[in-house]
This record gives C-alpha cells, structure tokens and sequence, in this order.
C-alpha cells in the first residue's frame, strides 16, 4: 500500500514551458486534491476533484489545469508556466468528504527560471 | 486572504518544555478542525483533529483547546521532544475543502 505518490520529485522549467505533474492513490478515494506550498501562506487548494470525472476550482487556480479521468489518478498541468509558479505542489486524496484525513504525497519541487 | 490565522511564525522549546500554536477563524460554519505535523521533505500529515462540541481533546502529548466563542482553538505540545521537531499547521473545514494556517515551525532543543 504505497498511499499516495507523485511524479516527478523535483523538475526545473524555462518560462512558457509546459509540464504535467501526476499523482496517484491506491486507496480507493473519492476525493482528489492538488495544493501548492510557498513560505508563509501556507497550503492553498489550487484544483479539486470529487469523483472520477469531475474537476473543480479551489483558491489559486489560475495558469493550472487538471483532469481525473481515472478514480486513482489527478493530473496537475502547467501550459506556460511562469516564475510566480515556482512553488512546492502536494497532491491529497481522501475517503469521504466531512471530518475526514486528507493523506499527502510527499510533493515535487518546481522551479521556474 | 488567509481565512484560518495562525500564530507565532516559529518557537524554540527546550526538551521536556510546553509548545503552544495559537490559530482563529472567522468562517463560522468550519465544523472541523485538524492539526497536521509536516517534517521537512515531506508531505504533511494528520496529527489530531477536533470538532466545535468539545472544547478539548488530547492523544498523547498533544492537546488541542477549542473556544467556540472566541473562534479560537490552540495547540500543545506537552514534554517535547527533539522529534517534535517540524512546522505544524491548523486548518479548518465546512465540507472537504481544508483551509489552512501559514504554518509554524517548532524547534526542540536537546
């Protein structure tokens, strides 16, 4: 049970540069979220998803899209990336929606000269 | 804007010392409160969790203090340990959608 993984762990883009980050659970969850971690703000909801098929907007969507087209799966996409994106990105999953443990990846490290 | 805030930035506690974490909401329909541990390189993960019908809960060494009326909950950390070493976030939710706390990371001096 490897709970939830991400690929890559690290990755540096070139300005207008596109990338896709991949994140995968072997739970058996509903809920699929995506958070990006820069110093002093905390963790904020770029995209989520409640079910395989759907996508929604969280805080800071802009210049990101995802897609869940399998329920183990949620893609982060970057289509040009920008230096304002150079953030630490953690993938979540979790069971059920109210008073539930979102479990984390360990992230990937993207930088964005 | 930040809708949970929390507070100090970063202490240091010596061993065997109390490690306080102050955060406070406005949303008054969060209706679940967890606290995460996150060490570095790592991703962050529960370490305990209340909801606004007690005002206290406790597993271990680490206590959470709920004060529904001031929309203000804490946490503390009793006997720490240089293991307790890491930042820790408050979140809050109505729902799903965590909304967290900038994070404050504790050093525990041997």
């Amino acid at each position: 049970n490897a709970g939830v993984t991400q690929t890559p762990k690290f990755r540096v883009l070139k300005t207008g540069q596109s990338m896709t980050l991949l994140c995968a659970q072997d739970m058996n969850h509903e809920y699929m979220y995506w958070y990006r971690q820069d110093p002093g703000m905390g963790l904020r909801l770029i995209h989520y998803s409640v079910g395989e098929g759907t996508t929604a907007k969280g805080e800071v969507p802009d210049g990101y899209n995802v897609s869940r087209l399998k329920k183990q799966n949620f893609l982060l996409g970057l289509e040009s990336a920008a230096p304002s994106q150079t953030s630490v990105y953690f993938c979540a999953s979790s069971l059920r929606a109210s008073y539930n443990e979102q479990f984390f990846g360990p992230g990937t490290r993207l930088t964005v000269l | 804007q930040q809708q949970v805030k929390q507070s100090p930035q970063s202490l240091i506690v010596q061993k065997g010392g109390i490690s306080i974490i102050n955060c406070a909401y406005e949303n008054t329909a969060f209706d679940y409160f967890p606290w995460y541990q996150q060490f570095p390189g790592k991703g962050p993960a529960l370490l305990i969790a209340i909801r606004p019908d007690v005002s206290e809960k406790k597993e271990g060494r680490f206590t959470i203090s709920f004060n529904k009326s001031a929309k203000q909950f804490s946490l503390h950390i009793m006997d720490s340990q240089p293991g307790d070493s890491a930042t820790y976030f408050c979140a809050a939710s109505s729902g799903y959608k965590l909304s967290f706390g900038a994070g404050t990371t504790v050093t525990v001096r041997a």
